[in-house]
Parts: structure tokens; sequence; C-alpha cells
């Protein structure tokens, strides 16, 4: 069973373009984050949410706590975003659970 | 500049050779983890730390052990490797578990034959 489930599992899109990556979960948690891992390997957190929105650039995520649900959102995108993205959520107590990724690539 | 440092970033081994991939946080974090990372499975936790002296097992810890002697070392041991630790590795800290923003090293790509 995948506590976390994210989609789509790969997206490609044109530059300019506004992408949207969503993470679904099944437990009951006390944050989540979004990870960005670039094909060189290395990974870093974009955000940590426990409710509402963050923005920073032209990275938005949002978060409803009742649905279980989380969107990154990219607005303009461009070829440097083509990177996996990654979900993960935090239960109190527990390890970060890992979704298994989106893979975006943005052509010029 | 806050960073986790791992060494090495890639290492080729035979299947027995004890190792140890070496992870430092300059941060002063309480919280440090390793994670494996494989195709078709994502991320997975290995060992995690809250504090020194503190260790405990995540989700596949069979095969490794850590030590936490001091707050921003947390080596990984392979004491006898196998063609199935074939992975790349990944160290991250933050400042308490998982309610903080995690920062992770930049990977470690180690190959068992």
């Amino acid at each position: 069973k995948n506590e976390v489930e994210q989609s789509p599992q790969n997206l490609t899109a044109q530059e300019g373009e506004f992408i949207t990556i969503n993470c679904s979960y099944s437990v009951g948690i006390s944050a989540l984050h979004w990870l960005q891992q670039h094909p060189g390997g290395g990974i870093v957190s974009l955000f940590m949410l426990s409710s509402g929105k963050k923005k920073h650039g032209r990275l938005i995520a949002t978060i409803n706590i009742q649905e279980k649900h989380s969107s990154l959102h990219i607005t303009a995108s461009h070829p440097r975003d083509s990177a996996v993205y990654i979900c993960a959520v935090y239960q109190a107590g527990t390890a970060l659970i890992f979704g298994k990724g989106t893979t975006l690539s943005v052509s010029s | 500049e806050a960073q986790v440092t791992q060494n090495p970033r890639y290492l080729i081994t035979v299947t027995g050779k004890k190792l140890t991939v070496t992870c430092s946080q300059n941060m002063n974090h309480e919280y440090m983890s390793w994670y494996r990372q494989d195709p078709g499975l994502g991320l997975r936790q290995i060992y995690y730390s809250m504090n020194v002296e503190v260790t405990d097992k995540g989700d596949v810890p069979e095969g490794y052990k850590v030590s936490r002697k001091e707050k921003r070392n947390f080596p990984l041991i392979l004491e006898s490797p196998s063609p199935n630790q074939t992975s790349l590795y990944f160290c991250a800290s933050s400042i308490i578990s998982g309610n903080t923003e995690a920062f992770f090293g930049q990977g470690t790509r180690l190959t068992v034959v």
C-alpha cells in the first residue's frame, strides 16, 4: 500500500507552460515536504507545509489537510525546471514517507 | 555556507569489503538520517538519529550500521557489502525530525560487485 501517491509519474511541457504536480496521502500528517532532484542527483528542499499555501519565485505549493492532498505549481516553466519532484509527508514521531517522484521535462 | 557533506560521491567496491560513507553537517542540527534511493522504489530510510548517541532503525536497516558520537557526523557503515546494496545513498539533516526543513547531502553512488 502506497501511503504517498504522486501524479503524474512523468510530465512533458513546453517552455512557458503552467505545471501542476499532485500529491495525495492516506495518513494523518504534521508536515509535507516538496523536494527537487536534478539530473546530477542532488536533492534540495523546495517547501515545507503544514497548512495553506507557500510561494517562492515561480513555485507555489498548496495543501488541503482535510482532503489529504497537496499540489506543486510551476508558473512560466523553463527548461531548468526539468527535474524529479518528490513529495514527502511526516507523521509526528515517525520518519518521512516519500512518494516515488514526478519526472518533469521542459523543452524550449 | 550551510551544508551536508557526504563522501565519497562515487564508490565501486567488492562484495564483503567493509566500507564507510561519511556524512557531516555544519548547521548544529539534532536530527540526521540516511536514505537509499532505488529505481521504482523511491527514497527509503535506513537509519536515523535524534541526537548524539541516539540512533534508530528506519525501514530498511538490514546490512547497515550507523553511529552518532558527535552532533555533526553520522557515518553509514556497511560491514559486509552485497550487490543488493548497490544504490544511491543520501544523508540528510534537520533541526528536529520531519517538522523542519531537511537539508540533503549530494549523494553517494555505491556499486557493489
